[in-house]
């Protein structure tokens, strides 16, 4: 089965660099995803890991340890548009690919 | 521009009356999927499809039913007999490859009146 954990709420100050952890339990793993969603608004994709490691774009990195069902997406120089939900997505082995969503991370930013 | 498009935008349902949701994609992508989202939770995967004429149930399908005669559309109804319908709907599409993210469209809002 899948068991995808995030921590509920985060808050962080505009400027400032933010982590935001994902772990996992699967019976097999075939990439990682991170989506960022405004309230009431669809999510949108920022990153996908599936080998080992850290893997930048722009302002956001995500870092993935297979071996450790651990990921993380880091937020860099915060700006208050970057209020919003974070969800944690893993795809699956097997035949459906189906991706399970974690209960995703609310992080505030305040000046 | 290619893309999903969900409407309406805002439902609102009466007691014991069925109500559908309108998913169509231009992105030509072979599985869709239907999420229902409630506040401080995550998306729960209620139907998917991954071909045309074929769809599974996902971890909450009671109470939900669907229909995928063509690729681009994939609507979902809610029915009378699911007792709390009130969240917020999402539809997603992708190509099913396992590097590849979903794509969303911007979400259904329905009510119980």
């Amino acid at each position: 089965g899948q068991n995808i954990d995030q921590p509920t709420e985060m808050t962080a100050t505009e400027g400032a660099i933010v982590q935001i952890n994902c772990t996992y339990q699967t019976s097999g793993f075939n990439g990682l995803f991170w989506y960022q969603q405004h309230a009431g608004e669809a999510p949108t994709f920022l990153s996908y890991n599936v080998l080992d490691g850290l893997e930048e774009k722009g302002r956001f990195s995500s870092f993935l340890s297979r071996s450790k069902g651990y990921s993380y997406l880091l937020l860099k120089e915060l700006q208050m548009k970057d209020s919003a939900s974070y969800l944690c997505a893993v795809r699956h082995s097997g035949g459906s690919y189906i991706p399970t969503f974690g209960r995703g991370t609310s992080l505030i930013v305040h000046p | 521009d290619g893309g999903i498009t969900q409407s309406p935008k805002y439902l609102f349902r009466k007691e014991g009356q069925n109500v559908t949701l309108s998913c169509e994609q231009n992105l030509n992508h072979d599985a869709m999927y239907w999420y229902r989202q409630d506040p401080g939770q995550g998306l729960r995967l209620i139907y998917y499809s991954q071909i045309v004429n074929d769809f599974q149930k996902g971890d909450i399908a009671e109470g939900y039913s669907v229909s995928r005669e063509k690729k681009e559309s994939f609507p979902l109804t809610v029915t009378s007999a699911q007792k709390n319908p009130t969240a917020f709907y999402l539809c997603a599409s992708d190509t099913r490859d396992s590097n590849q993210p979903q794509h969303f469209g911007d979400g259904t809002r329905l009510s119980i009146l």
